[in-house]
């Protein structure tokens, strides 16, 4: 069965390090979504890319970046990672129109 | 810019109670309207959507209607057990865009 897997699925890290969240699709979507989850906030966008060597910001994108190299991934980097980035992660995919799938999430800490 | 506003939670029902989510936009444009469900531990799944205005989307007992002259749309069930205990999550699209804007999400508690 197609799937959305992250890795890792919680990570503790400290402040300054650069942090790389895995997210794959077994679906062969064309889109793909990064976004965190905060109490009060819901989700809210980071980047999302379109296609391969296609990349956007989101409305929270500052001190994160992504790369597209296939259609199966969309790793997202926290350059320096700060306490403010301290939340829960999702990556999601679709096609076009369609809905969006989402993975299980990754809780990230930074202290 | 787009933007969606739903009620307040927590919200704490007794088994077979009816249950609403209030949900209202803002867009540019003529959206699509969604209700994704978060259960413990979970990414999200979408629940139910509508795509255009007056269009009803249903889905596990759930209804809303895409309600256009009061940018709205309400979630419903009539009778909510234990298992429907989760965060919900209205959400948006803008036509040719499929960029997803949430709501801040409900969290729901259905008592035995």
């Amino acid at each position: 069965d197609a799937e959305i897997t992250q890795s890792p699925r919680h990570k503790i890290t400290e402040t300054g390090r650069q942090v790389t969240l895995a997210c794959h699709q077994t679906w062969n979507h064309n889109n793909m979504f990064w976004y965190r989850q905060d109490l009060g906030h819901g989700l809210r966008l980071i980047h999302y890319s379109y296609g391969v060597q296609d990349t956007n910001k989101g409305e929270v994108s500052d001190g994160y970046s992504v790369s597209r190299s296939n259609t199966e991934d969309l790793p997202l980097t926290l350059e320096s990672a700060a306490s403010s980035q301290t939340s829960v992660y999702f990556c999601a995919s679709s096609e076009q129109g369609w809905e969006q799938y989402f993975g299980p999430g990754t809780r990230l800490t930074v202290t | 810019g787009n933007s969606v506003t739903q009620m307040e939670g927590p919200v704490t029902l007794s088994e077979e109670a009816f249950l609403t989510i209030n949900c209202t936009y803002t867009a540019t444009g003529y959206p699509s309207l969604f209700w994704y469900v978060q259960y413990p531990g979970e990414g999200l799944q979408l629940l139910l959507k509508a795509t255009k205005a007056d269009d009803k989307g249903s889905n596990k007992g759930f209804e809303a209607t895409y309600r256009k002259e009061t940018t709205s749309f309400h979630l419903e069930k009539g009778s909510v057990q234990v298992s429907d205990s989760a965060v919900y999550f209205c959400a948006l699209s803008e036509i040719n865009d499929y960029k997803l804007s949430f709501g801040a999400g409900t969290t729901v508690t259905v008592r035995a």
